[in-house]
Parts: structure tokens; sequence; C-alpha cells
């Protein structure tokens, strides 16, 4: 069975404050990885994508790789009320997409 | 350009019935898959169609089927309903083989009575 794992939070952090969202998966043969965003009452968006080693930087949003500890994580700087919601990690291997969870950020004023 | 369209977004059904869904994917997006969200399971994983041919099945009993048609347009069935089907069912799209990248439609939420 094939697993990804989020801390179900709720993960509350201050306004401005870097939010971590972490991730790890079961498979090591998974390629791609994913991370959406669920707003309440509404449904996933894609947010970032990463698929190499490394960090990926977009605006206030960088994902985090690393493959030899299975594991991804999404940290938001400068966090705003409106980042406000569920991050859902995907991992996508034999053209299957495993989603976690999620993990629901709260940002407070 | 429009969205993935999915209807109808709410329907209610009672134990037994069947219940047909329909999404339209974004214009010229060819791969459609469909997924089950609960508050307990998160989002599973039901299949994917990519030229009407179903690529790649989830953990799902066989009362869940679906297809998809030459315009890529698709639908799925879930006969017999049972009250753990009661979940909101998203379906998405993507340009071409399935990618990861998906564009998710509003969802139809279904109530089983």
């Amino acid at each position: 069975q094939k697993e990804v794992e989020q801390n179900s939070g709720p993960l509350s952090v201050p306004e401005g404050a870097i939010a971590s969202l972490n991730c790890t998966y079961s498979d090591r043969g998974s390629q791609s990885f994913f991370w959406y965003r669920q707003y309440s009452g509404k449904s996933p968006e894609l947010i970032m994508s990463i698929y190499s080693n490394g960090d990926k930087e977009d605006g206030r949003f960088t994902a985090q790789l690393n493959k030899a500890s299975q594991y991804v994580s999404l940290l938001i700087r400068d966090s705003q009320p409106s980042d406000s919601a569920t991050y859902l990690c995907a991992v996508s291997s034999n053209y299957k997409l495993t989603f976690g969870k999620g993990t629901l950020l709260t940002v407070n004023p | 350009k429009a969205g993935v369209t999915q209807t109808p977004r709410y329907l209610i059904k009672t134990r037994g019935q069947q219940v047909t869904l329909s999404c339209s994917p974004i214009s010229g997006h060819r791969s459609v898959s469909w997924y089950q969200q609960t508050p307990g399971q998160g989002l599973q994983f039901l299949f994917e169609y990519f030229s009407e041919t179903q690529r790649n099945k989830g953990n799902f009993p066989g009362r869940f089927s679906g297809r998809q048609f030459s315009n890529s347009r698709s639908e799925m069935n879930v006969s017999t309903l049972e009250l753990g089907d009661s979940a909101l069912y998203l379906c998405a799209s993507t340009l071409g083989r399935y990618t990861g990248e998906l564009f998710f439609g509003e969802g139809s939420r279904l109530t089983v009575l």
C-alpha cells in the first residue's frame, strides 16, 4: 500500500511568519511530487510541483524534495491570513497520484 | 477558458439506488481522473481515463465504474449505493498523459440516506 503521510494539524502561525508543511511517502519509485491547496468548501488547486531533489521557489512558496529520505516539504514565507487552508501533498508513481490527508494551516492576523 | 465542469453539484439518493455523475474537462484536456473525498479518508483515487481508455484504477469495488467519450467528457456511475458512498466526488483534467498537475472541478456532493 503506497502511503503519503502528513501531520493533520492544525498548524497555527502568526501573520508574517514562515509556515512549514511536511510530507513523507513510502514508495521509493515515486517520480513526481505536488502540493495542492484546498480552501474550505472548495476544490484543490495546484500550487507547486517538484520533480528533482532540492528546492524550488515560486514567490512566497518553496518546495523541498529529498528522495533519499522520502520527504517533501512546503515552506510559505510571510504567511498571510489568505493562506489559511488545507495543504495536500500528492505523490505520483506509475501514473497514479496518491494524496496525503492534508495539513490544516491557520494564519492568525 | 472554462474550467472543469461537474454536474450535478449536489444530489441526495437512498441506499440501493444508482447515480451517474458527469464531468466536462477543460477544452483540449484529454485525461480525466476521478477522486472521492471524505473527511476520514481524504482524497482517494478512483480511476483515470485517457483517450476513452481507462488507464488506471484505484481500490474501489466494482460498483464504481466510469467511462470517457470521444470529446473527453467523462461520467462515473455508482450502483447499489451504500451509506458510506456519501462523499464529494471530484473530477480533474490534465492536458496530456497523466502528469499529476491536475485541474479540479467543483465536485459533486453525494448524500446517501
